[in-house]
């Protein structure tokens, strides 16, 4: 079956703009996590959906970020007033659900370069 | 261990070698142990799901085993060839909801 996709693959924008990341789980996972590689460093969690439950934005670096997951399956990560240190590969991924028990399936990742 | 931790963080082996590396987590309140291979320019992919104490799991030439009560994992690699070449991610659950990752181990494996 198909697998966990993001778009854009690559994104290059410039400083102060806003962008919108976009991922589809495999269908049937009620569980989407969003997670960034900032050079160097390992990944960051920053958002989960689980159902129709309240999100988990613990991780979520700034109000700057922000994420929707409509109607249970496609997410959409939005980063506000770009800024360089938001340079990172960005990806999403989807579980069965949210108990530790079940592996995650990454998508591709989007990277994104803010200049 | 208040993190998930990871070493070493590079590993350059001959083909052929046998390599394993450590992860190290929080021992309270453990959930799960998350083992994931990230081959460069593709999506990190599941390894293997730990959750008990002791348990040993096993896919070809790769296998992990768990000691929760000390916080180690180890990830084992028999007769390393080029294609496992890639950056191993562990992962667990850190004082949040979700999967703390460490910075993963990078291996290389020369031809």
């Amino acid at each position: 079956g198909a697998g966990v996709s993001q778009s854009p693959s690559n994104k290059v924008t410039e400083k102060g703009k806003d962008v919108e990341l976009r991922c589809d789980p495999i269908s049937g996972h009620t569980a989407l996590y969003w997670y960034r590689q900032s050079l160097g460093q390992g990944l960051e969690f920053l958002i989960y959906f689980q159902g129709n439950s309240a999100p988990d934005k613990s991780g979520l670096p700034s109000d700057r970020f922000s994420a929707e997951r409509t109607g249970g399956s496609v997410s959409t990560l939005t980063i506000q007033r770009t800024q360089q240190e938001d340079s990172a590969v960005y990806l999403c991924a989807s579980s069965h659900d949210g108990t530790y028990s079940y592996e995650q399936y990454f998508g591709p990742g989007t990277r994104l370069t803010v200049t | 261990i208040l993190n998930v931790e990871q070493s070493p963080q590079s590993l350059h082996v001959q083909e052929g070698d046998s390599t394993n590396f450590t992860c190290s987590f929080p021992s309270s309140n453990f959930y799960a142990l998350h083992w994931y291979r990230w081959e460069t320019a593709k999506s990190p992919e599941a390894l293997f799901v730990m959750t008990l104490n002791g348990d040993e799991k096993k896919k070809g030439r790769i296998s992990a085993t768990l000691n929760t009560k000390e916080g180690y994992s180890y990830l084992y690699i028999k007769g390393s060839q080029p294609e496992d070449s890639a950056t191993y991610l562990c992962a667990s659950p850190t004082g949040s909801y979700q999967l703390t990752f460490g910075k993963g181990t990078k291996l290389s494996v020369i031809p």
